[in-house]
């Protein structure tokens, strides 16, 4: 069975500040790795995906990953945060048997 | 498209009453999830289905829930009888499964209050 585990329920950064939300995953297959994004009373969008090309991932506003085989870590980072970052992230892993499961959530604060 | 579509977006309703949850997924999606969020547990997968066949309801937490999908455009969660532990908000979600893994694109979720 596949999991995910992020590390820190809540991280809180300044405005302008690195943003590092960690996730570490066990998967007996080669795994597929997401994270996404819950803002109040939505739904979740996703940021980015890993599907075993490039290693280093790209996403949406400034978001990017590193998928680390030997780690078996994809933490996400932003170089600079913003106000409009602060949400719920969640990391999540899956097979190609299709069964995506979540992490716990991250809950980004972002200071002015 | 207009994305996967939940309905109701709310739902109040007294313990041991009957309660079905509705999603509509994404047009041409050939899998769909059906998940829980609450505080204490997080996003936990209730059951998903690979074109129309429930593959995997291990998540399913009592005999009370049952989720059907009766064809590729309708999927339903019920619960029988409620219990005010169930109070959650319940996503689907929808994907193009087609070997190689696509994204789940989530609905606006259906917040349930069992009184």
């Amino acid at each position: 069975a596949q999991s995910v585990t992020q590390l820190g329920s809540h991280v809180s950064v300044s405005e302008g500040a690195l943003v590092l939300l960690r996730c570490n995953y066990s998967s007996s297959v080669p795994p597929y790795l997401f994270w996404y994004v819950q803002y109040p009373n939505q739904g979740l969008q996703l940021l980015l995906k890993y599907t075993s090309a490039a290693t280093l991932v790209k996403g949406i506003n400034g978001f990017e990953a590193e998928f680390k085989k030997s780690e078996t870590s994809f933490h996400l980072t932003k170089p600079s945060a913003h106000m409009s970052d602060a949400a719920e992230y969640f990391c999540a892993v899956s097979s190609s048997f299709n069964d995506m499961r979540f992490g716990a959530g991250t809950r980004l604060t972002v200071k002015p | 498209d207009a994305g996967v579509i939940q309905s109701p977006r709310h739902e109040v309703t007294e313990m041991g009453q009957e309660v079905t949850l509705r999603c509509k997924p994404i047009s041409g999606h050939n899998s769909l999830f059906w998940y829980r969020q609450t505080m204490m547990r997080g996003l936990e997968l209730l059951i998903y289905f690979n074109n129309n066949v429930p593959i995997d309801d291990s998540g399913m937490p009592e005999d009370r829930f049952s989720a059907k999908m009766p064809n590729a455009s309708f999927s339903t969660l019920k619960i029988q009888p409620s219990e005010p532990r169930d109070s959650a908000v319940y996503f689907c979600a929808s994907s193009l499964h087609r070997g190689s893994l696509t994204e789940a694109f989530f609905g606006q979720g259906t917040r349930l209050t069992v009184v």
